[in-house]
């Protein structure tokens, strides 16, 4: 089925390691988007692209890096955990639509990520 | 900034009764965009209706409807004859048009329904 892919969706993390989150999408879209869910902070939004090549810092970038070398893919890299990163991470494509972004995003499922 | 309050952060309905999950917001912008996604316990965001600031008629889904008072910067969704699949978390989002392609989220409110 056609969206947005995101990997893994569940993973522990030691304090201090590493590791890369991946979104891929199939629909061509040209916008893509990081954000964290946190208990009663709703989502905010982590770094952002609005095309291969481009990224951009959100609401909440430190901490994290992102690369759009393809079109599709957009990962998520964190390069020293630490406890305040656990949270529920989602990823978000979207396209323009008469110069807006009138039909809102289409998301991944979400990865889970405990640093502990 | 633009913001999005959300100012229930849980709701309960009975099952087949109707329900309203308020949604307010700041701008200066008179054209933009405004939705309600839901999340269910399996955590996947879904859209459920999306509306269009420059039309005044309030968008329907099925089941769902929204409040849209313009002048008054809220956003309410209306969930008729609620079902047991409509228990989630549902997120206000904002988004002001131009080249800021970008959401605003508030910051959510749960909704449990009662058999």
């Amino acid at each position: 089925n056609a969206g947005v892919t995101q990997t893994p969706k569940f993973r522990v993390l030691k304090t201090g390691q590493s590791m890369t989150l991946l979104c891929a999408q199939d629909m061509n879209h040209e916008y893509m988007y990081w954000y964290r869910q946190d208990p009663g902070m709703g989502l905010r939004l982590i770094h952002y692209s609005v095309g291969e090549g481009t990224t951009a810092k959100g609401e909440v970038p430190d901490g994290y890096n992102v690369s759009r070398l393809k079109k599709q893919n957009f990962l998520l890299g964190l390069e020293s955990a630490a406890p305040s990163q656990t949270s529920v991470y989602f990823c978000a494509s979207s396209f323009v639509t008469g110069g807006s972004l009138s039909y809102g995003y289409t998301f991944g499922s979400g990865t889970r990520l405990t640093v502990v | 900034a633009q913001t999005v309050t959300q100012s229930q952060p849980e709701m309960s309905v009975q099952e087949a009764e109707t329900v309203t999950l308020s949604c307010t917001y700041d701008t200066s912008e008179s054209d933009y965009y405004l939705f309600w996604y839901k999340q269910p316990p399996s955590r996947q965001m879904i859209l459920v209706i999306r509306q269009e600031a420059y039309k005044q008629q309030n968008a329907t889904e099925n089941r769902f409807s929204v409040n849209f008072q313009k002048a008054a910067k809220s956003f309410s969704l209306k969930i008729s004859d609620s079902q047991l699949g409509d228990a989630a978390m549902y997120f206000c989002a904002y988004y002001s048009g131009g080249s800021n392609y970008k959401l605003t989220f508030g910051k959510g409110t749960l909704l449990t329904v009662n058999p």
